[in-house]
């Protein structure tokens, strides 16, 4: 069964520092990963999709990059804005369903 | 493109009652979804949908639960009879195909008195 595991569980960081939220999944055989935000009381809204022959995706200031053989997916967010403060989830597709396994989200809060 | 849109936003409702819960996906889309969120389980699958047929309903937590999508623009989730435990807030989310980014709507919050 896959399991996808987000670390830190919170993270807070002063206005324009560079930071990096990880993800990590316990089976390899992923079609792809698709990173996600969350505002308080709203839906998720997708970010970053990476296919699994994909090493890495970028949008603006966010850069999601994915290392299959170890399970393992980074989101890196340069010059972080209050803007950015949510909570960011990833998600894998695993198997020949199309069904996503999410992790449990790091909640980041940008500070003035 | 309006997104996903579910409705109603909030649902308040006291136990025994039967909820229901709508989606309209996003117009040519073919796959929908229903998740659940909870704080203690985080998001989870209850049921999909590919071409308005269920695929995969194993998600769904009890024979109180159903979910159907009689055509390409609408799904309803029911729960009957609803319990406290069922308070969450219910995800509907669409997208184009297998390996696609997937859209969700902005979710109903439900509570079981």
């Amino acid at each position: 069964k896959q399991e996808v595991t987000q670390i830190p569980a919170a993270l807070s960081v002063p206005e324009g520092e560079n930071l990096v939220l990880n993800c990590s999944f316990t089976d390899s055989a992923i079609y792809n990963l698709q990173w996600f935000r969350q505002d308080p009381g709203k839906g998720l809204t997708s970010l970053l999709l990476i296919q699994s022959s994909q090493r890495e995706q970028t949008s603006g200031r966010l850069n999601a990059s994915l290392d299959k053989s170890s399970g393992r997916s980074t989101l890196y967010i340069a010059a972080s804005q209050p803007g950015d403060s949510a909570t960011y989830l990833c998600a894998v597709n695993t198997g020949t369903a199309s069904k996503l396994t999410f992790g449990t989200g790091t909640r980041l809060q940008v500070t003035l | 493109d309006a997104g996903v849109i579910q409705s109603p936003r909030h649902e308040v409702t006291e136990m025994g009652q039967e909820v229901t819960l709508r989606c309209k996906p996003i117009s040519g889309h073919d796959y929908l979804f229903w998740y659940r969120q909870t704080m203690m389980r985080g998001l989870e699958l209850l049921i999909y949908f590919n071409n308005n047929v269920p695929i995969d309903d194993s998600g769904m937590p009890e024979d109180r639960f159903s979910a159907k999508m009689p055509n390409a623009s609408f799904s309803n989730l029911k729960i009957q009879p609803s319990e406290p435990r069922d308070s969450a807030v219910y995800f509907c989310a669409s997208k184009t195909g297998w390996g696609e980014k997937l859209f969700f709507g902005s979710g109903t919050q439900l509570s079981v008195l």
